[in-house]
């Protein structure tokens, strides 16, 4: 089975931190993924990355960065966090460029005081 | 990517094959209709996919309409663990866009 793990189910961070979320993949998977969710919002993709040391923008970008600096683990990084990247985040890794199907982790819950 | 049309919500009685229905009617020639789930405080769960022919696996039922505008997910015998919001998407070769989803309540 594929699995899809994150570093930490729950964080409490405060405004203007750096913080570091990672995420794991044991299936050789070349493209993992960063969401983050909301009520009302949906998921929406952060960034994605097809290979190592690569990366693309998603739709929210804006206050986040990403390294892939081996092919199984995948971070986003909030420079300096602010109340409003408060929300669940969720990674997810794929076999192809997209159209593969994508696994997801189990998400962290992070608040940002 | 196509756009999808679901319903907000729906109820089910366990042991009741569930039926959730999505319009897509702008899909296109190369793109497939992928099944999610997303159980309360968990990651998306994927479910099922398909490009033109029905599909069916140990979870669910992919019906697609010949014209391809519009599918249905079938949960054949669904049980309390089936309640979830299910998101149906249609995508090509770019990343998941998830929209609202539909929720499934499954009711003893």
């Amino acid at each position: 089975d594929v699995k899809v793990t994150q570093s930490s189910r729950y964080l409490v961070k405060r405004t203007g931190e750096k913080v570091f979320l990672e995420c794991v993949q044991d299936m050789d998977h070349e493209n993992m993924f960063w969401y983050r969710q909301d009520p009302g919002l949906g998921l929406r993709l952060i960034y994605f990355s097809y290979d190592v040391k690569m990366k693309e923008k998603g739709d929210i970008p804006e206050g986040y960065s990403v390294s892939r600096e081996k092919k199984e683990r995948f971070s986003l990084i909030l420079e300096s966090a602010s109340t409003n990247q408060t929300s669940m985040y969720l990674c997810a890794s794929s076999w192809t460029g997209g159209a593969d199907t994508q696994y997801f982790g189990p998400g962290t819950r992070l608040t940002v005081l | 990517d196509a756009k999808t049309t679901q319903p907000p919500s729906m109820d089910c009685a366990e042991g009741r094959a569930a039926n959730l229905p999505c319009n897509h009617s702008t899909i296109s020639g190369n793109e497939y209709v992928y099944w999610y789930r997303q159980i309360h405080s968990q990651g998306p769960q994927y479910i099922i996919h398909g490009l033109k022919n029905n599909e069916t696996n140990e979870m669910a039922s992919l019906i697609i309409t010949e014209d391809r505008k519009s599918s249905t997910l079938i949960l054949p015998h669904a049980t309390l663990r089936d309640t979830a919001v299910y998101y149906c998407i249609v995508r090509g070769n770019t990343p998941l866009v998830f929209g609202k989803g539909t929720r499934l309540s499954v009711i003893a």
